[in-house]
């Protein structure tokens, strides 16, 4: 069965800073991977995702996410954080076997300080 | 191009009252899913219906169910309305069934209930 587990449910980063958020998965097989942001108020945005393809994967608004098979890992990153960054970020997994349903982590919300 | 459209965005209703919730998904897109948010238990998916038809289910009681038209439109409903039931619902929409492309989400119906 395909899981997702999210270490931290909130970060906190300075604006220019590093943001890092972590995701590990569970799955059977080789899975698809997303990144999905939400704002208040809002439903979800794809940011990125990794469907066997190039191990690292390119996202909108700077993000990106590198996939590591024997680490189980999927964690995004953004060299410099701005203060539109400030979200809940949401790591997710499909499975073919699953019906390509999409597994969501916990969550993780980031605050900006400026 | 339009993007998922869910109504109504919010309503309340009290315990043992049951509420239908709608969704169009993006023009052409013949998957619909459901996904029930709420703090306690993050995001879950509820049911994927494609061709008018359910193609995966989640592990919700069978108060919870759903159905889709021949022009893909959506409708989910909850019957006698239990306080556990406010949530976010969260509808998404995809080409089709089968392929791991990206979910586009609508802005979610919240559901209160008193």
């Amino acid at each position: 069965a395909q899981s997702v587990t999210q270490l931290g449910s909130h970060v906190s980063v300075s604006e220019g800073a590093l943001v890092l958020l972590r995701c590990n998965y569970s799955s059977s097989v080789p899975p698809y991977l997303f990144w999905y942001v939400q704002y208040p108020n809002q439903g979800l945005q794809l940011l990125l995702k990794y469907t066997s393809a190039a191990t690292l994967v390119k996202g909108i608004n700077g993000f990106e996410a590198e996939f590591k098979k024997s680490e189980t890992s999927f964690h995004l990153t953004k060299p410099s954080a701005h203060m539109s960054d400030a979200a809940e970020y949401f790591c997710a997994v499909s499975e073919i076997a699953a019906g390509n349903k999409l597994t969501f982590g916990g969550g993780t919300r980031v605050l900006v300080k400026p | 191009k339009a993007g998922v459209t869910q109504t109504p965005r919010y309503l309340i209703k009290t315990r043992g009252q049951q509420v239908t919730l709608s969704c169009s998904p993006i023009s052409g897109h013949r998957s619909v899913s459901w996904y029930q948010q709420t703090p306690g238990q993050g995001l879950q998916f509820l049911f994927e219906y494609f061709s008018e038809t359910q193609r995966n289910k989640g592990n919700f009681p069978g108060r919870f169910s759903g159905r889709q038209f021949s022009n893909s439109r959506s409708e989910m409903n909850v019957s006698t309305l239990e306080l556990g039931d406010s949530a976010l619902y969260l509808c998404a929409s995809r080409l089709n069934s089968g392929n791991t492309g990206e979910l586009f989400f609508g802005e979610g119906s919240r559901l209160t209930v008193l």
